[in-house]
């Protein structure tokens, strides 16, 4: 079973539209949750991390419930700049990362 | 501040040659992690450098090899290059404790 697993989408959404992305991961040790938003050909770049008792930073609010081994990222008001691959990241041990394969958000106009 | 620097940005190489890859980590980091990302998929984890040695590895052959400097920077060696290493390598640089990684742009590498 792979470490952490997404649904890859595309999720294809209108501006101003509310869009969920969820990730499960496998091991109940990992100790710290990313997401990670990644361009078209662009390296991944840290979005937020995400706490127990969710996060919120301006349209983004992420979840995160270690019971169900579940992590989940919404997107508000959804922009055209807005669309990219959305990362799931977690840390087990030590600082290796363990990341999805991502999901593909396109908002169009 | 400058932030991670990977060279070069893209690369070709022949099959059975080999590659050498640079990191220089951000100001302040200490620990080195190189991920390969093939076309559609996530980063896989490769190894990590921490104090000059290896500290974990990925499911990855020993012909992916690297070494830290004392200045923290880091190379990645493929050796026997494979047209299945063609990806993008990506370096990530961090410190102890809790945090994310901040990413070098990566290499791309195109294996012919």
């Amino acid at each position: 079973r792979k470490e952490v697993e997404q649904d890859p989408g595309p999720f294809n959404v209108p501006e101003g539209a509310t869009v969920a992305f969820n990730c499960t991961y496998s091991n109940s040790a990992s100790q710290s949750f990313f997401w990670y938003r990644q361009d078209c050909r662009k390296e991944p770049k840290l979005l937020m991390s995400v706490y127990s008792s969710g996060n919120e930073d301006g349209r983004f609010t992420a979840q995160l419930n270690r019971a169900s081994q579940y992590i989940s990222l919404l997107i508000r008001d959804s922009k055209l700049s807005d669309s990219a691959t959305y990362l799931c990241v977690v840390n087990r041990r030590g600082n290796q990362f363990y990341f999805g394969t991502g999901t593909s958000l396109t908002v169009i106009p | 501040d400058a932030g991670v620097t990977q060279s070069p940005t893209h690369l070709i190489k022949t099959r059975g040659q080999q590659v050498t890859l640079r990191c220089s980590p951000k100001s302040g980091h200490d620990t080195v992690s190189w991920y390969q990302q093939a076309l559609g998929q996530g980063p896989q984890f490769i190894f990590q450098y921490y104090e000059e040695e290896e500290r974990q590895r990925g499911n990855f052959p020993d012909r992916f090899s690297g070494h830290q400097f004392p200045n923290y920077s880091s190379e990645l060696n493929v050796n026997a290059l494979l047209l299945g290493d063609s990806a993008l390598y990506l370096c990530a640089s961090s410190r102890a404790g809790p945090g994310g990684y901040t990413f070098g742009s990566g290499t791309r590498l195109t294996v012919v």
